[in-house]
């Protein structure tokens, strides 16, 4: 059972450069996130989806973008990168209801120079 | 919004002894549920223990339990019998009944180390 995966773990990008980060799940959850986290924070939302063709922004959306064309996939996409963006990446999912917990991915470490 | 508070960047505990991890937590809902998860050096996000609001009694899964205070917005985590894998951070989530299916907010984190 492969869970949430993410590609790729490790990442590093040149200011103004794009990149897409996939994640997929196969636990056919309907609701998929993309998480940052930053040295000593904890975890901020960047979007969510409640389901295929449903997007919506989380606390720090600005300078990314998503999709969610399956059930299976949602790849974050960061356009023109910039140095802030120098974070770590979860990908997670889960049922629908308050009590169901979140599966997370191992994470992706991006570094923008 | 709903905000969560971990005021213990870092934390020690003898193997074998026990720690209380602190997590407190601001919101207006009446029903929601908090969540403790670890993340070792592994980088993996582990769910720990979860607990309804609406419950009284407190949660336990084995050696970890949590002291939930509604009326004061607490929820700390004890961990007993500490064990060398149970250094990590730890952090402490909140999700609310909101929209019905609101993501989590996470506190900042607080680092355990065990010391043999």
């Amino acid at each position: 059972n492969a869970g949430v995966t993410q590609t790729p773990k490790f990442r590093i990008l040149k200011i103004g450069q794009s990149m897409t980060l996939q994640c997929a799940q196969d636990m056919n959850h309907n609701y998929m996130y993309w998480y940052r986290q930053d040295p000593g924070m904890g975890l901020k939302l960047i979007y969510y989806s409640v389901g295929a063709g449903i997007t919506d922004k989380g606390e720090v959306p600005n300078g990314y973008n998503v999709s969610r064309s399956t059930t299976e996939d949602f790849p974050l996409r960061l356009e023109l990168a910039a140095p802030s963006q120098t974070s770590v990446y979860f990908c997670a999912s889960s049922y629908p209801g308050l009590a169901r917990e979140l599966f997370f991915g191992e994470g992706s470490r991006l570094t923008v120079l | 919004a709903q905000t969560v508070t971990q005021s213990q960047p870092e934390m020690s505990v003898q193997e074998a002894e026990t720690v209380t991890l602190s997590c407190t937590y601001d919101t207006s809902e009446s029903d929601y549920y908090l969540f403790w998860y670890k993340q070792p050096p592994s980088r993996q996000m582990i769910l720990v223990i979860r607990q309804e609001a609406y419950k009284q009694q407190n949660a336990t899964e084995n050696r970890f339990s949590v002291n939930f205070q509604k009326a004061a917005k607490s929820f700390s985590l004890k961990i007993s019998d500490s064990q060398l894998g149970d250094a990590a951070m730890y952090f402490c989530a909140y999700r609310s009944e909101g929209s019905g299916n609101t993501p989590l907010v996470f506190g900042k984190g607080t680092r355990l180390s065990v010391i043999a």
